[in-house]
């Protein structure tokens, strides 16, 4: 099983701020998945990373993957209201990610 | 497409009872996983089912079963509920079963036993 530790556990900034949320397990990663989650609703796909050094971007935000470090980290630039959550990241398994282990989520707050 | 539905949105239920929770898939994805969320804490693995078949089980008592149908919708069944399984629980789908594809998460039924 995974142990995902995120940091910070909760950000607020302002709105055009950029700001960067981290991911680190403590076990090999096979794959990392980046989820935002509203307040008591599901989560929503972000995007998923599979080799180390792979940076994928979506609208304004990028996430990275270093497989040495076993981190991973999401960075917004230029934050708007809409990009207020929890921001969540996951991790499965050698073979299986419906196994999935999530970070505790990191919450952020856009003042505007 | 509909995404992941999930019914109910809400439940009460008190101490002791038994819970049916349901989980309609993606159109086309084979696999639903269960997982259990409580408050100000990442989602928890509970079951995952491919083709039917059980193919992942978490750390959750012999309370807790699921089974998949031949559509791929998918049951969750707490039995003797516990105030402690007050919790949100969300479904979600894949395509397959595999770490190439990504979970599509539903809203969740949010239960609260008392």
């Amino acid at each position: 099983s995974q142990e995902l530790e995120q940091s910070p556990q909760s950000l607020i900034v302002q709105e055009g701020k950029n700001l960067t949320i981290n991911c680190t397990s403590s076990k090999t990663l096979y794959g990392l998945y980046w989820y935002k989650q509203k307040y008591g609703e599901g989560l929503i796909f972000l995007m998923m990373l599979q080799k180390g050094g792979e940076e994928k971007s979506h609208e304004k935000i990028t996430a990275k993957l270093d497989e040495k470090k076993q981190q991973s980290s999401l960075h917004i630039t230029a934050s708007q209201p809409s990009h207020a959550g929890i921001y969540l990241c996951g991790a499965g398994p050698q073979y299986n990610n419906n196994d999935m282990r999530f970070g505790a989520g990191t919450r952020l707050t856009v003042k505007p | 497409d509909a995404g992941v539905t999930q019914s109910p949105t809400h439940l009460i239920k008190t101490r002791g009872q038994h819970v049916t929770l349901r989980c309609s898939p993606i159109s086309g994805h084979k696999s639903v996983s269960w997982y259990q969320q409580v408050l100000g804490q990442g989602p928890q693995f509970i079951f995952q089912y491919y083709e039917k078949e059980e193919r992942g089980r978490g750390n959750f008592p012999d309370r807790f079963s699921a089974r998949q149908f031949p559509n791929y919708s998918s049951e969750l069944n707490v039995n003797a509920l516990l105030l402690g399984d007050s919790a949100l629980y969300l479904c979600a789908s894949s395509r397959r079963d595999g770490i190439n594809s990504p979970l599509h998460f539903g809203n969740g039924t949010r239960l609260t036993v008392t």
